[in-house]
């Protein structure tokens, strides 16, 4: 069975220090990997989306970036965090363009 | 772009029926999904609609009509547990932005005893 792993669950980081989140899927091949965030009380925000190693695009311009190192690994960065980067992170697979998404347990971000 | 609405909050007593409706206007259409999310977790798969009609799946069933761009979420013999978040999205289905997931903000659901 697939399973999606994402870290850490929760995290505190300072304004301007840097951001890396990880996301692995297991038990499927080349998955489609989403980037969602979710603010305090609103909705999810897609971020980032790739179909394939080195294939992403992204949705929202801002001061994140996402790379696909390999098939099954998704990861967002930030060089320099801003407080308006808290909130709830998600990574999600979908196995093709027309089914449904999982996801991950997501990464809660305070930035103070 | 893609525009999609649902209601902010609704509430409902336990064993009752609730409907959660969604509109959508979307450049492109592949398929309408609903998620179940409780505070402070990830959203879970409840139901997918690609063609016109009612798609039932135990207690949640999910009704889809394209041409009017609505979809509903129907829950039925309500249980306390199902207060959670209740969120729409859509698959897109343009060349450029071809499968990618777009979420509406999601209805907060209270059950009351």
């Amino acid at each position: 069975s697939q399973t999606i792993h994402q870290w850490p669950a929760t995290l505190v980081q300072p304004v301007g220090s840097p951001l890396s989140l990880e996301c692995t899927v297991e038990g499927t091949s080349n998955p489609n990997l989403y980037w969602y965030r979710q603010a305090a009380g609103r909705g999810l925000q897609l971020l980032f989306y790739s179909v394939g190693i080195g294939q992403i695009s992204s949705e929202v311009p801002q001061n994140l970036s996402a790379s696909r190192p390999q098939d099954r690994q998704f990861i967002l960065s930030s060089k320099k965090l801003l407080l308006s980067d808290s909130g709830f992170y998600l990574c999600a697979w979908s196995k093709g363009i027309n089914t449904e998404a999982f996801f991950g347990q997501g990464t809660r971000l305070t930035v103070v | 772009g893609q525009n999609i609405d649902q209601p902010t909050e609704m509430t409902a007593t336990e064993g009752a029926i609730v409907q959660i409706n969604c509109t959508y206007q979307t450049s492109g259409f592949n398929g309408l999904f609903w998620y179940q999310q409780h505070a402070g977790e990830a959203p879970t798969f409840l139901s997918y609609n690609v063609l016109d009609g009612l798609e039932e799946k135990g207690r949640f069933s999910s009704f889809l009509s394209r041409s009017k761009g609505y979809s509903y979420l129907l829950l039925k013999e309500l249980q306390m547990k199902d207060s959670a978040s209740y969120l729409c999205a859509v698959r897109d289905s343009r060349g450029s932005t071809l499968g990618r997931l777009y979420f509406g903000r999601g209805t907060q659901l209270t059950v009351w005893p």
